[in-house]
């Protein structure tokens, strides 16, 4: 079967370092995807890994290991406007399947 | 460029009324998904249309829900009738499954159609 688990909560205070693990185990293997959801709005695009390794854009960055079915979302120097639900997503098949999303993982950062 | 719209934002209705919610993707966008998210859930796939083709409608209760995407481009998806546990988000996303090297893929999300079932 297919399973997403990432943690439900987080907090962090502005300036620091958090990173969101997520682990899966899905039937097939085609890249993982991190979104970002504010409250009442649509989920954005953040980062996308296809290969094992490390992914840098800007303050966020995104690792990915293959063999261990693991993901992490590291979001750097934290911002007030960071506080979101951070979503993790396994594409199984080619281009166009549908994302397997996890249920998310709510961020809130503090002054 | 205009992203993925959707309407109606809120819907209120009572239960066993019908509700139908309408999907304008990415111009150009040629795959089309209906998602549904509960409150605190991630997004969980109902249908995925190529062009106006249904290829992935194995989560779609379909005693109650139905959709349509007939000229391959806006998708309408239909509740008859709602019952209570129908309240949740319903997100359309829109994609390209094909793209120069390195393209992703990703979906692109509309801000989603909110129904409260009474």
């Amino acid at each position: 079967g297919q399973n997403i688990d990432q943690p439900t909560e987080m907090t962090a205070t502005e300036g620091a370092i958090v990173q969101i693990n997520c682990t899966y185990q899905t039937s097939g293997f085609n890249g993982l995807f991190w979104y970002q959801q504010h409250a009442g709005e649509a989920p954005t695009f953040l980062s996308y890994n296809v290969l094992d390794g490390l992914e840098e854009k800007g303050r966020f960055s995104s690792f990915l290991s293959r063999s261990k079915g693991y993901s992490y979302l590291l979001l750097k120097e934290l911002q007030m406007k960071d506080s979101a639900s951070y979503l993790c997503a396994v594409r199984e098949g080619q281009a166009g399947t549908a994302l397997i999303f996890g249920k998310g993982t709510t961020l809130s950062v503090s002054s | 460029e205009a992203g993925v719209v959707q309407s109606p934002r809120y819907k209120i209705i009572e239960k066993k009324q019908p509700v139908a919610f309408w999907c304008n993707p990415i111009s150009g966008h040629n795959t089309l998904y209906w998602y549904l998210q509960n409150l605190g859930q991630g997004p969980e796939l109902l249908i995925r249309y190529e062009n106006e083709e249904a290829v992935d409608d194995s989560q779609l209760p379909k005693d109650r829900f139905s959709a349509e995407r007939l000229k391959g481009v806006d998708s309408t998806l239909k509740i008859q009738p709602a019952e209570l546990g129908d309240s949740a988000v319903y997100l359309c996303a829109s994609s390209l499954d094909y793209g120069l090297a390195g393209y992703t893929g990703e979906l692109f999300f509309g801000e989603g159609s909110r129904l409260t079932v009474l």
